[in-house]
């Protein structure tokens, strides 16, 4: 149980496109969705929490109009990278919160993103 | 916010010894402290956790000790295999609404075979 899915697992974009990673909770029901960002040897850093039916809240110094958040339903939320750079090459991933054990929040597997 | 610092930031350890990770955590009101395994390309995955009421907890050959008024807690793994080869990364819950959880700056852990 307690299976995150990400869609696509890598993707290659020219600059200037927009790209969409889809993260589903398979077998249980999240309200709150996680977003994070992970550079090469470093650590999870946090870009935004997507709460099911409203505006996700973003961490200080990510951009809300590049990277559109939507949290459509109980199982899925959505990252939009808009008009993507080489700087937004990264790790994207992304963590669904199980209500059923508190806080405990499990993964995806990440999505691979590079941008040409 | 909360911060979390993690040490060592790699460890190298013979087949069969044990492994020690630390982390201290700045958030006295944070009371959930997990920690994540993550393997090469892949995503995280919870391994143990533990919570503020509790001082140890152990599954297997990992354990986790918390010590809420030094704020550390730290990752104990016996027996190691080569297949614990990772990075490992400790964790705190933010103790807000959402719960948030902010990482520590990871562990690469290698085991020799």
């Amino acid at each position: 149980g307690a299976v995150v899915s990400q869609h696509p697992s890598w993707v290659i974009c020219k600059s200037g496109t927009s790209v969409k990673i889809e993260c589903r909770s398979l077998d249980f029901q999240a309200t709150t969705m996680f977003w994070y960002r992970q550079f090469p040897k470093q650590s999870l850093m946090l870009m935004a929490t997507s709460n099911e039916g409203s505006k996700a809240t973003y961490e200080q110094g990510v951009e809300k109009d590049k990277f559109l958040i939507n949290h459509a339903s109980l199982t899925l939320s959505t990252l939009t990278v808009t008009s993507a750079h080489p700087e937004d090459s990264s790790f994207y991933i992304c963590s669904a919160r199980d209500l059923s054990r508190q806080e405990t929040q499990y993964f995806g597997p990440g999505t691979r993103l590079l941008v040409l | 916010g909360e911060n979390v610092e993690q040490h060592p930031s790699t460890l190298s350890v013979q087949e069969g010894d044990s492994a020690v990770i630390k982390c201290t955590y700045s958030d006295s009101a944070s009371n959930y402290f997990p920690w994540y395994k993550q393997e090469l390309g892949k995503g995280p995955q919870l391994i143990i956790d533990i919570r503020s009421n509790v001082g140890e907890k152990k599954d297997q050959r990992i354990a986790v000790t918390l010590n809420k008024t030094a704020k550390h807690f730290s990752l104990h793994i016996t027996e190691t295999q080569p297949e614990d080869s990772a990075v490992y990364f400790c964790a705190a819950s933010d103790s807000g609404g959402y719960q948030k959880v902010t990482f520590g700056t990871g562990t690469k852990l290698q085991v020799i075979p």
